[in-house]
């Protein structure tokens, strides 16, 4: 069965602190994304990678950073947190070109004091 | 930059009625369009995908793309309590390193 994993459900951090989120996927997908989703902005895209060591920025970069080392894990990056970074992080994984189902994990929820 | 709208409503319909969503998007090269349903507190799941224009019907569900009007619907028919939820319109143009761009979501809600 397909699956995305991301690491933590739910984080609380203080403001200036490094943030890690894990992702990895099982299905040997080549493309993996990291949305934020927040109330009456919907799914917006921080960064996606379309192969190991390479990334691409999304419409809302800033703040934020990525590493994908191996296939199966994409990591998002907070260097120095903020408030307004508190969010419902979600990672997601694709098979190749993005014409199929994208598989979502099950997100982070992270709150930023 | 390449927009995809829906209404965000909340959509409020009857148990057994059809539910209609719709969504527009800018981007002319968009070739793939998919409907994502998301339960509160869940991750999206998809449920429909469509490639060509006209309809495509799987159970319940019927999505209808429109190129030239760069509008994809979808339909509920028989429209039940559990499927009160947020529905995503998602577009991509399947070019190499390009990603998903995703609507606001419309908020449905089946009353019995």
């Amino acid at each position: 069965d397909v699956k995305v994993t991301q690491s933590s459900r739910y984080l609380v951090k203080r403001t200036g602190e490094k943030v890690f989120l894990e992702c990895v996927q099982d299905m040997d997908h080549e493309n993996m994304f990291w949305y934020r989703q927040d109330p009456g902005l919907g799914l917006r895209l921080i960064y996606f990678s379309y192969d190991v060591k390479m990334k691409e920025k999304g419409d809302i970069p800033e703040g934020y950073s990525v590493s994908r080392e191996k296939k199966e894990r994409f990591s998002l990056i907070l260097e120095s947190a903020s408030t307004s970074q508190t969010s419902m992080y979600l990672c997601a994984s694709i098979e190749g070109l993005p014409t199929g189902e994208l598989f979502f994990g099950e997100g982070s929820r992270l709150t930023v004091l | 930059q390449k927009e995809v709208e829906q209404n965000s409503g909340p959509l409020s319909v009857p148990e057994g009625a059809i539910a209609s969503l719709n969504c527009t998007y800018s981007d002319r090269g968009s070739q793939s369009f998919f409907w994502y349903r998301q339960y509160s507190g869940k991750s999206p799941e998809l449920i429909m995908s469509i490639y060509s224009n006209g309809d495509k019907e799987d159970g319940r569900f019927t999505a209808q793309l429109n190129k030239a009007s760069q509008y994809v619907s979808l339909l509920i028919r028989d429209s039940q309590p559990s499927d009160s939820a947020t529905y995503l319109c998602a577009v991509n143009s399947n070019q190499a390193g390009t990603a998903l761009i995703f609507g606001k979501g419309t908020t449905l809600s089946v009353s019995s």
